[in-house]
């Protein structure tokens, strides 16, 4: 079956710019997660999803992170005003049932580079 | 919060030969350890995972060990092959409770196979 997907692929923007990125998760799956990966760096959690509610944000490393899900399908993930400490490969995972011990699928990832 | 240290950092070895990567965790609710494979330019994948009530699950040539006295767990592939060069990450998560599963990552080990 189809897995997570991620859009764009490849994003590079002008600092001051915002930046939209989309997750589609595995049908059926509840929970979604982001996270950011670094150059050489392991993965850093950002938001967690349950259904349309966003229980833990306590990754998102500045007010200008934001993301929201509908549906309890897709996701988005917004930075507004970006920086050059924002470049990265931003990550999205989603499993079957919410309260952790599932598999998470990642998609392919948004590599972000600001200019 | 959960903090997890990975060990080596890099890790060379002939073909033929066994590699094993440990991490150690901080927080004693961790009850949840997978560990991905990232392949260049690829979305990380799941290789195998432990849960606390058992200390050691194998899967072909992929083993995990985990001790939860001392904190630590980690993951032994026999008989190398070229295809197993990868970035290995290990993870801890609580399953349930308020942590909701996020996942707090090791910073990754480079395993290079040689022919």
């Amino acid at each position: 079956g189809a897995g997570v997907s991620q859009s764009p692929s490849n994003k590079v923007t002008e600092k001051g710019k915002d930046v939209e990125l989309r997750c589609d998760p595995i049908s059926g799956h509840t929970a979604l997660y982001w996270y950011r990966q670094s150059l050489g760096q392991g993965l850093e959690f950002l938001i967690y999803f349950q259904g349309n509610s966003a229980p833990d944000k306590s990754g998102l490393p500045s007010d200008r992170f934001s993301a929201e899900r509908t549906g309890g399908s897709v996701s988005t993930l917004t930075i507004q005003r970006t920086q050059q400490e924002d470049s990265a490969v931003y990550l999205c995972a989603s499993s079957l049932r919410w309260g952790g011990g599932d598999t998470q699928y990642f998609g392919p990832g948004t590599r972000l580079t600001v200019l | 919060g959960e903090n997890v240290e990975q060990h080596p950092s890099t890790l060379s070895v002939q073909e033929g030969d066994s590699a094993v990567i440990k991490c150690t965790y901080s927080d004693s609710a961790s009850n949840y350890f997978p560990w991905y494979k990232q392949e260049l330019g690829k979305r990380p994948q799941l290789i195998i995972d432990i849960r606390s009530n058992v200390g050691e699950k194998k899967d072909q040539r992929i083993a995990v060990t985990l001790n939860k006295t001392a904190k630590h767990f980690s993951l032994h592939i026999t008989e190398t092959q070229p295809e197993d060069s990868a970035v290995y990450f290990c993870a801890a998560s609580r399953a349930g409770g308020t942590s909701y599963g996020k996942l707090t990552f090791g910073q990754g080990t480079i395993l290079t196979v040689h022919p």
